[in-house]
């Protein structure tokens, strides 16, 4: 099983549109899970942390479940400038803050 | 302030040519990293440095050597480049803002191509 594995896509969907990814990793001790998001040629940028409790940051929710060490990400209200490569993200602790990276889930969203 | 920067943007070798990647950052963060992405393989971390003066090997360090010059600047050196070494080479440090939740800042990547 890999370490960190998301939908494969490509997700298109039409603008106003709601689109979850879904991600699943595989080392049990891990303790801290974050979605990137890469646009087209650019480096890949931090869009959200995702917390226990879940969170919410405007139209973007991120949940996580330990039990069955799974994440995701919800976009509601989708928006042209959303498409990009959406990179789920996990550190498996100690000091050294070594992450591994999904291969991301790529989004285009249609007018 | 800068961020992390990368130098250069482009590079082509010929198999057997040897470079050094350049990266620096100027928010004095203790960490840095080097990843390489390739299609279809998502970013995988070929060195890290936890601090100033240590280096330590990531998942895919074959063929790549690094130094960690100073607090600012981290290298990744090809001593003989191969064609399986064509990838985007990013660089990135580490910002930690608590126990466990820190943000990793990239650089804006080395596209390079070996023939």
């Amino acid at each position: 099983r890999k370490e960190v594995e998301q939908d494969p896509g490509p997700f298109n969907v039409p603008e106003g549109a709601t689109v979850a990814f879904n991600c699943t990793y595989s080392n049990s001790a891990s303790q801290s899970f974050f979605w990137y998001r890469q646009d087209c040629r650019k480096e890949p940028k931090l869009l959200m942390s995702v917390y226990s409790s879940g969170n919410e940051d405007g139209r973007f929710t991120a949940q996580l479940n330990r039990a069955s060490q799974y994440i995701s990400l919800l976009i509601r209200d989708s928006k042209l400038s959303d498409s990009a490569t959406y990179l789920c993200v996990v550190n498996n602790g100690g000091s050294n803050y070594k992450l591994t990276f999904g291969k991301g889930t790529l989004l285009t969203v249609n007018p | 302030n800068a961020g992390v920067t990368q130098t250069p943007k482009f590079q082509v070798l010929k198999t057997g040519q040897s470079m050094t990647l350049q990266c620096a950052q100027d928010m004095n963060h203790n960490s840095m990293y080097w990843y390489r992405q390739d299609p279809g393989m998502g970013l995988r971390l070929i060195y890290y440095s936890a601090s100033e003066g240590t280096t330590d090997k990531g998942e895919v360090p074959n063929g790549y050597n690094v130094s960690r010059l100073n607090k600012r600047e981290f290298s990744l050196r090809l001593e003989s480049a191969a064609p399986s070494q064509t990838s985007v080479y990013f660089c990135a440090s580490n910002r930690p803002a608590g126990l466990a939740v820190f943000e990793q800042y990239f650089g804006p990547g080395t596209r390079l191509t070996v023939t």
